[in-house]
Parts: C-alpha cells; sequence; structure tokens
C-alpha cells in the first residue's frame, strides 16, 4: 500500500542552520505531496503542496521539489528561526481521488536562539 | 469564515461511555473527513464524506460511527468508549476542486 517515511526526530538546530527534513513515498501513480506543520497546541497547517513531478513548493522560505525519479519530496530551509519550532509532517494524496492522506509520522523541529 | 471548528478542545471520559466530536465548516465544503492522531504514528483516517448522506470507513473505522445530514457538520460518535481510544482527534473538509483539505483545532480525548 502507499507510505510515507520521513526522517525520525527530533532535529535540533541553532538558529540561522540550514534545515533539512527527508521524505521519501511509495505509492502508484502521481499522488500530490504535501507538508504539513503542527506548532505546539495547535492544528495541522498545510506549509507547501506539489501536485506534479518537478513541482517545487513553497512558503515562508521553506522549499520542496516533487522528484518522481527518487520517489521523495524533502523540505528544506536555508536559515531557520526560533518560530519554526515546530512537528513537520510529509504526505500524499494517491492520484485518482482517493480521500485518504497518507501521512509520515511528523519530525519534531526544535530551534535554539 | 470561522473555516473548520471543533468541540470540545478537552475531554475526559470512562470505559464504556459514548460521547460525541462536533466538527463544523462554514466553506460550504463537499468533502469532510475525521482523522486520529497519534504519538509516532502521524494521522490516520477514521471516516470520511464526500457529501450529504454520504460516508465511507476509512483506515481505522472501528468503534466510530458518522453521518453527514448536513453538508456543515460531520460528527464522529463513540459508541463505547475504550482507552485505545484516547487521542487526538483531527477533523478536516475540503472543496471538491482544492487538493488538500483545512483541519480544525483538534479534540483531546482521554479514556480512563
Amino acid at each position: 500500500g502507499d507510505s510515507v517515511t520521513q526522517m525520525e526526530g527530533p532535529v535540533t538546530l541553532s538558529e540561522e542552520a540550514f534545515l533539512t527534513i527527508n521524505c521519501t513515498y511509495t505509492a502508484t501513480g502521481y499522488p500530490s505531496l504535501f507538508w504539513y506543520v503542527q506548532y505546539p497546541g495547535e492544528g495541522l497547517q498545510l506549509l507547501l503542496k506539489a501536485t506534479k513531478a518537478d513541482d517545487k513548493g513553497s512558503n515562508k522560505g521553506f522549499e520542496a521539489t516533487y522528484r518522481k525519479e527518487t520517489t521523495s519530496f524533502h523540505l528544506e530551509k536555508g536559515s531557520v528561526q526560533v518560530s519554526d519550532s515546530a512537528v513537520y509532517f510529509c504526505a500524499l494524496r494517491t492520484q485518482g481521488g482517493s480521500e485518504k492522506l497518507v501521512f509520515g509520522k511528523g519530525t519534531k523541529l526544535t530551534v535554539n536562539p | 469564515n470561522a473555516g473548520v471548528t471543533q468541540t470540545p478542545k478537552f475531554q475526559v471520559l470512562k470505559t464504556g461511555q459514548s460521547m460525541t466530536l462536533q466538527c463544523a465548516q462554514d466553506m460550504n465544503h463537499e468533502y469532510m473527513s475525521w482523522y486520529r492522531q497519534d504519538p509516532g504514528m502521524g494521522l490516520r483516517l477514521i471516516h470520511y464524506s464526500v457529501g450529504a448522506g454520504i460516508t465511507d470507513q476509512g483506515e481505522v473505522p472501528n468503534g466510530y460511527n458518522v453521518s453527514r445530514s448536513t453538508t456543515e457538520d460531520f460528527p464522529l460518535r463513540l459508541l463505547s468508549a475504550a482507552p485505545s481510544q484516547t487521542s487526538v482527534y483531527f477533523c478536516a473538509s475540503r472543496s471538491d476542486g482544492q487538493a488538500t483539505p483545512y483541519f480544525g483545532p483538534g479534540t483531546r480525548l482521554t479514556v480512563t
């Protein structure tokens, strides 16, 4: 079945460091790919998305590129801030209109000043 | 727009009790769904609906019941609560043209 694997956390960085959170997936066809962010005590917010191969999603300085050849959608940010501390989830929705989102287990990021 | 709202925010139940988690959206979205979030497991789909009067099971439907009598509301019923249902529950909705849903703020449920 479809699955998402993302790097285990927690990840601890200093402010202004470079961030990469790896995400790979298994799915048939061309799924849509997403990164969600969950700040402490809050619900999930869509951070960025890509719906076809080679698309780059970007938002708030975060970027991720849909790589069909490596089945990956790694999240990157060039310079993290303390306010980026949160849990990040990679997710996919399969081609064909299935309502189910398949989530990775989440990666907790802590950014220290 | 208030977006997706959920009540209550927190709930403690005893084993065997029943309750309903409420979810409402004011965006006229056709699709609504319920997920549960457990530590180290990401989110898993419980039930979903593609429109009023139409519901279907997700990945982990056992112990839960849903109905969709209106476009706006999609309540989740726990028939007889069990400790394994201790979790954070998220409701989500989207329109037919959207790839991704909006999530509500969640309900944290503890079953003792």
